[in-house]
C-alpha cells in the first residue's frame, strides 16, 4: 500500500460504454497525475492538478476526461474509447513544491473490447 | 528541454551477478534525481533518490550516485535475486510547481534467472 489508491484494479469495457477510473490519496499531497502506460511505449503523462486545477493536458483526446473535485480525489472519465486505448491507467501525486517525487498507484488496467 | 535517457533493455542476468543500469540526464539547474522500481502488474514504486550531486541513494541493496560532472546516476546492485526482475525507471525534477514535473526514461526490464 503506498497511499495512493486507484480503483478498479481491472476494466474490461465496450467502445460504446461509459466508465470512470477513480484515485484517492491522503498523504496531503496537492498535485495529482494521470499517466498511461502501452505496452513497449514510454510512460505517458496525460493530465496534471495542482491545487484543484488542471494545470497541463497532453493533447489528450477528449475521449478521456479527467476531474478533480479536491486535492485527495482523482477521477478519469472513460467515453467511446478505442481498443488502442487500452493500458495501464496510473496515478499519482506529489507535493507541488520542491523537487520531490511521486507516489503512484497500483494502477488501473483497462482493456477496451 | 529536460530529458532522461537509460540504457536499453532487457537486461537478462544470473542469480548473485553484479548489476549496473546507466542512466544519464540533461536537465536545467540542479534537479533531484530518482529511481522508480515497476513489479509485473503493479505501479512504480520509489526505490531510491538523490538530491545534491555526490549524494547516493541506496535501498534494499541498490545504490545510485549523483554525478554533476557526468550528469549520470547509474543504477547498482552488488548480488541480484530473481525478485529484482523488474522494469526500472530513472527519473529527474528540475523544477517544482506547476511549472516541473517529473521526467522518466524508458525504462530497462531485468530479468533474473535462477
Amino acid at each position: 500500500e503506498t497511499g495512493v489508491t486507484q480503483t478498479p484494479r481491472h476494466l474490461v469495457m465496450g467502445m460504446t460504454n461509459k466508465k470512470s477510473l477513480k484515485c484517492e490519496q491522503h498523504l496531503g499531497h496537492n498535485a495529482m497525475y494521470w499517466y498511461k502506460q502501452s505496452a513497449k511505449k514510454p510512460l505517458e503523462l496525460m493530465f496534471v492538478y495542482n491545487f484543484k486545477e488542471q494545470t497541463e493536458n497532453n493533447s489528450v483526446p477528449s475521449r478521456f476526461s479527467p476531474e478533480c473535485p479536491n486535492s485527495s480525489h482523482l477521477f478519469l472519465h472513460l467515453h467511446t474509447l478505442q481498443p488502442e486505448d487500452s493500458a495501464l491507467y496510473l496515478c499519482a501525486s506529489s507535493q507541488d513544491e520542491g523537487l520531490g517525487g511521486y507516489t503512484f498507484g497500483s494502477g488501473t488496467r483497462l482493456t477496451v473490447v | 528541454g529536460d530529458s532522461v535517457t537509460q540504457m536499453e533493455g532487457p537486461v537478462t542476468l544470473s542469480e548473485e551477478a553484479f548489476l549496473t543500469i546507466n542512466c544519464t540526464y540533461t536537465a536545467t539547474g540542479y534537479p533531484s534525481l530518482f529511481w522508480y522500481v515497476q513489479y509485473p502488474g503493479e505501479g512504480l514504486q520509489l526505490l531510491l533518490k538523490a538530491t545534491k550531486a555526490d549524494d547516493k541513494g541506496s535501498n534494499k541493496g541498490f545504490e545510485a550516485t549523483y554525478r554533476k560532472e557526468t550528469t549520470s546516476f547509474h543504477l547498482e546492485k552488488g548480488s541480484v535475486q530473481v525478485s529484482d526482475s523488474a522494469v526500472y525507471f530513472c527519473a529527474l525534477r528540475s523544477r517544482g510547481g506547476s511549472q516541473g514535473n517529473l521526467i522518466f526514461g524508458k525504462g530497462t526490464k531485468l530479468s533474473v534467472k535462477p
